[in-house]
């Protein structure tokens, strides 16, 4: 089953715009990953937010958790067309031992124009 | 840098063949993942491995087996491939480092069956 919930499904800006994207969870969760894809191709991971955190930054990229509300967004700064891809959210939930098994959000699709 | 590998990026098998999808990853991770992805359903789960010989169901497991016998490897088993199978599979490995479990992905392949 899916846990989590990606809004929007897709985002079309324009280059240099700022893109956010968001994720809603159910189940306590022991961190909250991001991931991107490129068309046809496997998953990378982003950035990753434990539950204990507010707030992180990594290079153009800002995520934050809001653990009370069960959501977490994604924010690219300065977007470039070479972030056109799909971006999925992944939770690990709180007792899920040391299976390692992560559940996928449906994903958004962001096109950048240039 | 952590490489997983998946044996075809394109397969097109025949109703009722047996299909064998490879994955190899070289980064001594003890946990294995199959998903299948496809248009408007995101990653579902279908099998995981946490261990040598050990396998888990994941949320699709119906009309899948996977096999792994050696740590670095992890096969899907289409035992006799439907056209519903018609899908992009991806594998992914991890580890328990602190219990973040960052999954690396590989390149998928996309199964066609005809």
């Amino acid at each position: 089953s899916q846990q989590g919930e990606e809004d929007p499904q897709a985002l079309s800006i324009q280059e240099g715009e700022n893109a956010t994207m968001n994720c809603s969870y159910k189940t306590s969760i022991n961190n909250l990953q991001w991931y991107r894809q490129n068309s046809g191709r496997g998953l990378v991971h982003l950035i990753l937010i434990r539950s204990n955190e507010r707030e992180k930054h990594s290079g153009r990229l800002r995520v934050t958790l809001d653990t009370s509300k069960k959501s977490s967004s994604l924010l690219i700064t300065a977007s470039r067309a070479a972030d056109t891809a799909s971006y999925f959210c992944a939770t690990v939930l709180h007792g899920s031992g040391n299976t390692g098994k992560l559940i996928f959000g449906q994903g958004t699709t962001l096109q950048v124009k240039p | 840098d952590v490489k997983v590998t998946q044996s075809s990026r394109y397969l097109v098998k025949r109703t009722g063949e047996k299909v064998f999808l490879e994955c190899v990853q070289d980064m001594d991770h003890e946990n294995m993942f199959w998903y299948r992805q496809d248009p408007g359903l995101g990653l579902r789960l279908i099998y995981f491995s946490y261990d040598v010989k050990m396998k888990e169901k994941g949320d699709i497991p119906e009309g899948y087996s996977v096999s792994r016998e050696k740590k670095e490897r992890f096969s899907l088993i289409l035992e006799s491939a439907s056209t519903n199978q018609t899908s992009m599979y991806l594998c992914a490995s991890s580890f328990p480092r602190h219990a973040i479990y960052e999954q690396y992905f590989g390149p998928g392949t996309r199964l066609t069956v005809t």
